[in-house]
């Protein structure tokens, strides 16, 4: 079984600072990968960055990157230099390998960037 | 615009009726996905189609059902509707048989009266 816990169900930042989006996850599965997406308001569902488990180094793309620890089992998400188009609902995720490519979202974290 | 389609955007119907959505991939991706996104249980998986055959099964009530045809677009069909039921639901693509690089289309709002 699989489990995606986010403990912060809301953040605020201020415009052009840094935030981190705390993910914890439990799997019995060897290997696995581990996702962040967006939902803006308009509802959406916008793909963000991915990590695998065997990959050595953290993933980044653009102003996202995954800050992968995998013994204590959490993968953060940091927002560089945030901006107003931020404001959004973020989701983890785990997607196990074991029976299919079974997905499990966390409850996610609202963030408010302010101006 | 992620190049996933579904339809309808949104469906209002009554308790115990039976409707159909539909999803149609991005060129050139073989798997489909179905996710059930509401306020009480928040963003669920519900099944996953690849090339044609069902390749992973999520939380899907045994009232619903999916399918992949040929030309790779999916159907979810959702019967004996209950209150509960009314929900976002998504559809995503993938290339591989796996959800890395998926994309969601808009999603179907269904509300069950």
């Amino acid at each position: 079984a699989q489990k995606i816990t986010q403990t912060q169900p809301g953040m605020f930042v201020q415009e052009k600072e840094a935030v981190t989006l705390d993910c914890t996850y439990d799997t019995s599965d060897p290997s696995y990968g581990l996702f962040w997406y967006k939902q803006p308001s308009s509802g959406e569902m916008i793909f963000l960055i991915y990590q695998g488990s065997y990959d050595q180094q953290n993933a980044t793309e653009g102003r996202y990157s995954l800050n992968f620890q995998k013994a204590r089992k959490s993968a953060n998400l940091v927002i560089s230099a945030s901006q107003l188009g931020d404001s959004a609902m973020y989701f983890c995720a785990i997607e196990g390998r074991t029976g299919g490519f079974k997905t499990i979202f966390g409850a996610g974290t609202r963030l408010f960037v302010k101006a | 615009d992620s190049g996933v389609t579904q339809t309808p955007k949104h469906l209002i119907t009554a308790t115990g009726q039976r409707v159909t959505l539909r999803c149609s991939p991005r060129s050139g991706d073989l798997s489909v996905y179905w996710y059930q996104q509401s306020l009480d249980q928040g963003l669920q998986f519900l099944i996953q189609y690849y090339n044609g055959e069902e390749r992973a099964k999520g939380n899907i009530l045994e009232r619903f059902s999916a399918q992949q045809f040929p030309d790779l677009h999916s159907e979810l069909n959702l019967s004996s509707l209950e209150l509960g039921d009314s929900a976002l639901y998504f559809c995503a693509s993938s290339v591989h048989d796996s959800s890395y690089e998926q994309y969601f289309g808009p999603g179907t709002r269904l509300t069950v009266t």
